[in-house]
Formats: structure tokens, sequence, C-alpha cells
């Protein structure tokens, strides 16, 4: 199966500052990657994706960042607030075919906690 | 804004017992999976599903799993004989171009 591995499973932040949270993948084919947040007991959240003909997307108070030399994976937010406060996963998304679809392979996760 | 629904939202059963979740996919979306989350762990991949039958599994779903679309609109994961180890969140998710909408999930307790 697929790996996807994050740095670092907890980060904290204050109010106000800018918060990057970073994803390694594994399979250099994959062509298309996602970050979601998943707040407790929910389910995960798209937030911005990015293929990879790609090597940098905004969104609001969002980038994602893809260095495919590397396989490394970036999510800056900008500005964090307390509601930013939740698990981040990135995914990463090999090839669609026509059997399957898009495959998904998840991160473990980073919680992140924004203090006020 | 469309939305995958699942109930129910929480499930508590005895280990050996049968449970099926359910979900309802975006309407126009073709592709359906399952998804695994035990608590504190990463979302894992169970399944996914096309053209009425499963295109891919992992090795977590074994024979205990099996997946059905008994109609236009329900997509459901049948667990045979509940283990111990299968309580989670159980996620389905669908998948229309590009991006996929997950559910709000299924807590599974075995007791």
């Amino acid at each position: 199966g697929e790996s996807v591995g994050l740095h670092l499973p907890t980060l904290s932040v204050q109010e106000g500052d800018n918060s990057i949270i970073n994803c390694a993948y594994s399979n250099s084919a994959s062509d298309y990657f996602i970050w979601y947040k998943q707040e407790s007991g929910k389910g995960p959240q798209f937030i911005i994706d990015i293929r990879s003909n790609m090597d940098k997307r905004q969104g609001q108070r969002v980038t994602v960042l893809l260095n495919k030399t590397v396989k490394h994976l970036s999510l800056q937010i900008a500005a964090t607030q307390p509601g930013d406060s939740a698990v981040y996963f990135c995914a990463e998304i090999p090839p669609w075919t026509p059997r399957t679809g898009n495959q998904f392979y998840f991160g473990t996760g980073t919680s992140l906690t924004v203090i006020p | 804004e469309p939305e995958v629904t699942q109930t129910p939202s929480h499930q508590v059963t005895q280990m050996g017992q049968e449970v099926i979740l359910r979900c309802v996919p975006i309407s126009n979306h073709l592709y359906f999976y399952w998804y695994r989350q035990i608590l504190g762990q990463k979302v894992e991949f169970l399944v996914s599903f096309y053209n009425n039958e499963i295109s891919e599994k992992s090795e977590i779903f074994d024979d205990q799993f099996s997946v059905e679309r008994p109609d236009g609109s329900n997509f459901t994961l049948k667990i045979r004989s509940t283990k111990l180890e299968d309580s989670a969140m159980y996620f389905c998710a669908s998948t229309g171009d590009y991006e996929q909408y997950f559910g709000p999930g299924t807590r599974l307790t075995v007791t």
C-alpha cells in the first residue's frame, strides 16, 4: 500500500501567527494531493488541493506547497485562529483509473492547537 | 451543498454480532468508498466500489466485511461477526470528478 507520513504529530501556535504543517508522501506517481481538516468527532473536511503540475496553490488563508523532488507537501495557514484547531491530514492520490476511481492514502495527521 | 449522510451516528454491538452501517452518497457520484479510523490513528482505506462491484479492497477488508448498494441511493457496509478490534469510526465517501466527499461517520463500539 501507499505510505504518507507527517513530520510533526502536534503543533501549537499563538492566535494570529502562521502555521506550517508538513507531510511526506511515498508514491512519486501520485498526481493529486489534498489537505483535510478533521475536528473531533467529525469526518475529514476538504481544505485545499493541488495537482502535480503545480508547486503552489493558494486559497483563503491557506497555501499548499508541493515539492515533487523530495515528495513533500506543506500546508500554510495564515493568521491562525482558534477555529483552526483540529487534526490536519494530507492525502496522496495516485492517477485515476476507470476501475477504482481515485484511491486516497492518508497520513497520520498533525494536531494543531491554537492558543488564544 | 450536497453531502454524504451516514446512519447511525453511533452503533454499540456485542462481539460476534452482525452490524450494517448505512450511507447515502451524493446522488450523481459513481465511486463509493468505506474508510476506517481507529481512535487516535489515521484514516485507513477499506474498500472502493464502482459499477456495482468492489473495485479495490485493502487487507483489512477480509471475509467478515461486505458492501452492497441495494438500491440507487444506499451504500452499506456489513460486518458479519464483529470483533473488539472493529471498534472505530467508519467513514463513507463518494467521488464525482476528483473531490471526495466524506460523510460524518458512524462510531462503532464493540463490547
